[in-house]
């Protein structure tokens, strides 16, 4: 119940593409839904985040979509670019609890 | 310029050695976090502080310690009974634990890559 599923495990997009990610979770006590951005050799930096009364939040070229009723979120990088390679993760929790991380996806834009 | 620092940024061990890695934030955050990362598998959860003087174990704290004498510091031993160290260690911090603050974004700092020889 407490697991975050992530997939694909890695991506590769042309530049200008679409990319997307998609999370699963279990635990309905979830409000959270944060995702990290995270360069090679560096820790990982808030992307965006949305809580469960929105179905959706944009911002810039990133988009997180959420199904409540399915228990799932999803990353949207519109435009994608080779500056967007990187691995992200999907995380959640609920109040006061720990943040659940997804296993990571890595994201490779060619030229 | 507020933020977490980790040092040193790699660190090799030999076998049957402890070695500790520095966690310090000067953002004024009440909690403290210590992942371990390893390819594939996310970011697991070793060992997390509330407040001053109290921590808890996470999902992987065998045969680690902490310590969190102070709001700005969270150190992090890997001891000799880590039977597989080698792994890339990220120190968080967010401003609450307790569910006081609605968003409780975590803040990363740059890492520490322990290899063990």
């Amino acid at each position: 119940q407490q697991q975050v599923k992530q997939s694909p495990q890695s991506l590769i997009v042309q530049k200008g593409g679409i990319s997307i990610i998609n999370c699963a979770y279990e635990n309905t006590a979830f409000d959270y839904f944060p995702w990290y951005q995270q360069f090679p050799g560096k820790g990982p930096a808030l992307l965006i985040a949305i809580r469960p009364d929105v179905s959706e939040k944009k911002e810039g070229r990133f988009t997180i979509s959420f199904n409540k009723s399915a228990k799932q979120f999803s990353l949207h990088i519109m435009d994608s670019q080779p500056g967007d390679s990187a691995t992200y993760f999907c995380a959640a929790s609920r109040r006061g609890g720990k943040l659940i991380f997804g296993q990571g996806t890595t994201l490779q834009v060619k030229p | 310029d507020g933020g977490i620092t980790q040092s040193p940024k790699y660190l090799f061990r030999k076998e049957g050695q402890n070695v500790t890695l520095s966690c310090e934030q000067n953002l004024n955050h009440d909690a403290m976090y210590w992942y371990r990362q390893d390819p594939g598998q996310g970011l697991r959860l070793i060992y997390y502080s509330q407040i001053v003087n109290d921590f808890q174990k996470g999902d992987i704290a065998e045969g680690y310690s902490v310590s969190r004498e102070k709001k700005e510091s969270f150190p992090l031993t890997v001891t000799s009974a880590q039977k597989n160290p080698t792994a890339f260690y990220l120190c968080a911090s967010s401003i609450d634990h307790r569910g006081y603050v609605r968003d409780n974004e975590q803040f990363f700092g740059p890492g520490t890559r322990l290899t063990v020889l």
